[in-house]
């Protein structure tokens, strides 16, 4: 079946710093979706991305569709403490198919 | 706006009794609600789809019979753990979708212990 390759597993990041990771998939998507999740509460949608090569912003936080279709990245910019939890990607085939999920990516502050 | 709930967020049950967990879109008709189970440091793991007024849709190696959804308005499932043991302690997310169908909203979770 698909598999969404999500990395790096985790990171630490320093106030300040800019960070990115990146999803990976073994077949195409027509749909990627971006969610964080903090601890003990749902996933919640950051980006979502609609067509290959889209460019896409949220405050400061970037994510790009692939053009291959087959991956996605996701960038924060001048990280904040706040910033610290878990990002899942997720894809989607054809609206109505049920998503994908990445294994995750777990945002932490360095000591 | 998407904006999706769950309730209760938190609940210890008996081994043997049966805990339903109610999901409500509150501002858009979710033609479509999934539930997922999340074990700790664990991606979501897709349960079932349920589409209102139809048949949940489950995953392979989802008991039916133990987790059963009802989807029976646009705006609400419930997932009821039947006959619950402690390796069903976990945590419970429901997500849903409108009628678009690309974006996908997700509820608080509900965090179940089973003693």
């Amino acid at each position: 079946g698909q598999q969404l390759n999500q990395s790096p597993q985790s990171m630490f990041i320093q106030e300040g710093e800019d960070v990115s990771m990146n999803c990976t998939s073994s077949s195409i998507f027509n749909t990627w979706l971006w969610y964080k999740q903090d601890p003990g509460e749902g996933p919640v949608l950051l980006i979502a991305l609609y067509k290959a090569g889209e460019l896409t912003s949220n405050g400061r936080l970037t994510a790009q569709f692939g053009i291959t279709r087959k991956d996605s990245f996701l960038n924060i910019s001048a990280s904040i403490p706040s910033d610290v939890g878990i990002y899942f990607c997720a894809g989607q085939f054809t609206a109505g198919n049920k998503l994908t999920f990445g294994g995750g990516t777990r945002v932490l502050v360095k000591p | 706006g998407a904006v999706v709930s769950q309730h209760p967020s938190r609940v210890i049950c008996k081994s043997g009794t049966s805990v339903k967990i109610e999901c409500r879109s509150l501002d858009f008709q979710a033609t479509t609600m999934f539930w997922y189970r999340q074990f700790p440091k664990k991606s979501l793991m897709l349960m079932a789809t349920s589409n209102e007024g139809s048949k949940a849709t489950y995953e392979q190696g989802v008991e039916k019979d133990k987790f059963l959804i009802n989807h029976a308005s646009l705006t609400l499932s419930t997932l009821t753990v039947t006959s619950a043991h402690p390796e069903d302690s976990s945590f419970y997310i429901c997500s849903a979708r409108g009628m678009a169908g690309y974006e996908q909203y997700f509820g608080p979770g509900t965090r179940l212990t089973v003693t």
